[in-house]
């Protein structure tokens, strides 16, 4: 256990329907990341925040796609109108400033149907 | 742009046999390097890292890397296999500069170690 948290661990959804997932980061870990890691293939990065700014967004980030953290700390991730190409497991990340580890957290498996 | 490629998906070796796990970039400027292990249905956890100081990176459970800029390689290397090294593992790139959480990831290799 990394110390980062993610809810749900799995997900199965109908196509078309939308779905949150939720990320509490490391206490005091002002950086947090979202990747997306589809089967046989490495994580892919998706968007970044630092405190409540989100800094970065992957062209991967299609507009059915919003992350937030409202308040700098738990961060959501929505998928709006789910396809099936979204099955991917969603994986969150977080750091104490630039520069220091990176910690994973186990990842929320979203299924689309 | 920034590519991370692994040559081998899948990669077994004996118990107490070496571990080699391959790892070439591209980058056009010195990047940083990563090495992540995953293991089934969990996140990932570093192993080590390279930035700028040692070209040889101790990392954690045995493992080490040795970044070789004139062949564009990091690979990984364990002296002595032990079964619960059996896991993906991932190589890593970052732009220095950017976040390092920022990271390319190449496809994986998975490492199955036989008694």
């Amino acid at each position: 256990d990394t110390g980062v948290s993610q809810d749900p661990r799995h997900k199965i959804t109908k196509r078309g329907q939308n779905v949150t997932f939720r990320c509490d980061p490391i206490s005091e870990h002002n950086r947090l990341y979202w990747y997306r890691q589809t089967l046989g293939q490495g994580p892919e990065f998706l968007t970044y925040f630092q405190n409540e700014a989100q800094l970065e967004k992957s062209r991967l980030l299609s507009d059915r796609f919003s992350a937030e953290r409202p308040k700098g700390s738990f961060s959501t991730l929505e998928i709006q109108r789910t396809e099936q190409g979204d099955s991917a497991m969603y994986l969150c990340a977080s750091e104490r400033g630039a520069g220091n580890t990176i910690y994973f957290g186990e990842g929320s498996w979203l299924t689309v149907v | 742009a920034q590519s991370v490629t692994q040559l081998g998906s899948h990669v077994s070796v004996s118990e107490g046999a070496l571990v080699l796990l391959r790892c070439n970039y591209s980058s056009s400027v010195p990047p940083y390097l990563f090495w992540y292990v995953q293991y089934p249905n969990q996140g990932l956890q570093l192993l080590l890292k390279y930035t700028s100081a040692a070209t040889l990176v101790k990392g954690i459970n045995g493992f080490e890397a040795e970044f070789k800029k004139s062949e564009t390689s990091f690979h990984l290397t364990k002296p002595s296999a032990h079964m619960s090294d059996a896991a993906e593992y991932f190589c890593a790139v970052s732009l220095r500069g950017g976040s390092q959480g920022n990271l390319i990831f190449g496809k994986g290799t998975k490492l199955s170690v036989k008694p």
